[in-house]
């Protein structure tokens, strides 16, 4: 069975940088899609963004409140994922997870896998 | 963005009694292959989301099924037949047919 184990977070002063690191175990990392989606405290989800996988040339998707400031990478050889996050807002303060994206057959997409969680706190 | 609307956004219940969530979008889910994806999540207190129902009716591995989807275009239902203490927590859906993916913004799902 899969396992994602997000790290990284802590306090950062508003425009600031951090990098969430979300090691994976279980699966063949390199074949799958992989996203970061957050939670700011007491709030609902919200989709950060995705890394498509080795297939797919590694592409990447942004929601629009984080484009221009956080970077997905990943080491497929580390079966790690990244998230480079700068200049960061008050507003970027949540739970960061990352979660599996599966792309099966029969056009089955869905998020299988959730880490943890790592909380980022942005505040001076 | 396509806009996630749920109701009722808390849902007391008695154990043993059925639950219902639905979860309105504000544009069709209907992707150009012909598939909706239209997801049910649930978090219990301090877990991670888990996934429930994928393609507004497909349970998930492990789900029990008490649980089921239903709906199409921009209306969607999660029900659970009969509700036990574990399903305590909040229920999110979620479109993943367009960029960006949008979630509901959660029912909160307690016993009375």
């Amino acid at each position: 069975e899969g396992q994602l184990v997000e790290s990284g977070g802590g306090l950062v002063q508003p425009g600031g940088s951090l990098r969430l690191s979300c090691a994976a175990s279980g699966f063949s990392f390199s074949d799958h899609y992989m996203d970061w989606v957050r939670q700011a405290p007491g709030k609902g989800l919200e989709w950060v963004g995705r890394s498509r996988d080795k297939a797919s040339s590694y592409t990447t998707k942004y929601a629009a409140s984080v484009k221009g400031r956080f970077t997905i990478s990943r080491d497929d050889s580390k079966n790690s994922l990244y998230l480079q996050m700068n200049s960061l807002k008050t507003e970027d303060t949540a739970v960061y997870y990352c979660a599996r994206y599966r792309v099966g057959a029969s056009r089955d997409y869905y998020f299988d896998y959730w880490g943890q969680g790592t909380l980022v706190t942005v505040s001076s | 963005d396509i806009v996630m609307t749920q109701t009722p956004l808390s849902s007391p219940v008695t154990l043993g009694q059925p639950a219902s969530i639905s979860c309105r979008s504000s544009e069709s889910l209907v992707h150009s292959d012909g598939k909706t994806y239209l997801s049910w999540l649930q978090q219990r207190p301090g877990q991670p989301p888990r996934l429930l129902i994928y393609k507004i009716s497909n349970r998930f591995s492990g789900v029990p099924d008490r649980f089921s989807g239903s709906g199409a275009g921009t209306d969607f239902t999660l029900k659970i037949s009969r509700v036990e203490a574990e399903d305590v927590g909040v229920y999110y859906c979620m479109q993943d047919t367009q960029f960006p993916i949008t979630f509901g913004q959660g029912t909160r799902l307690e016993i009375k």
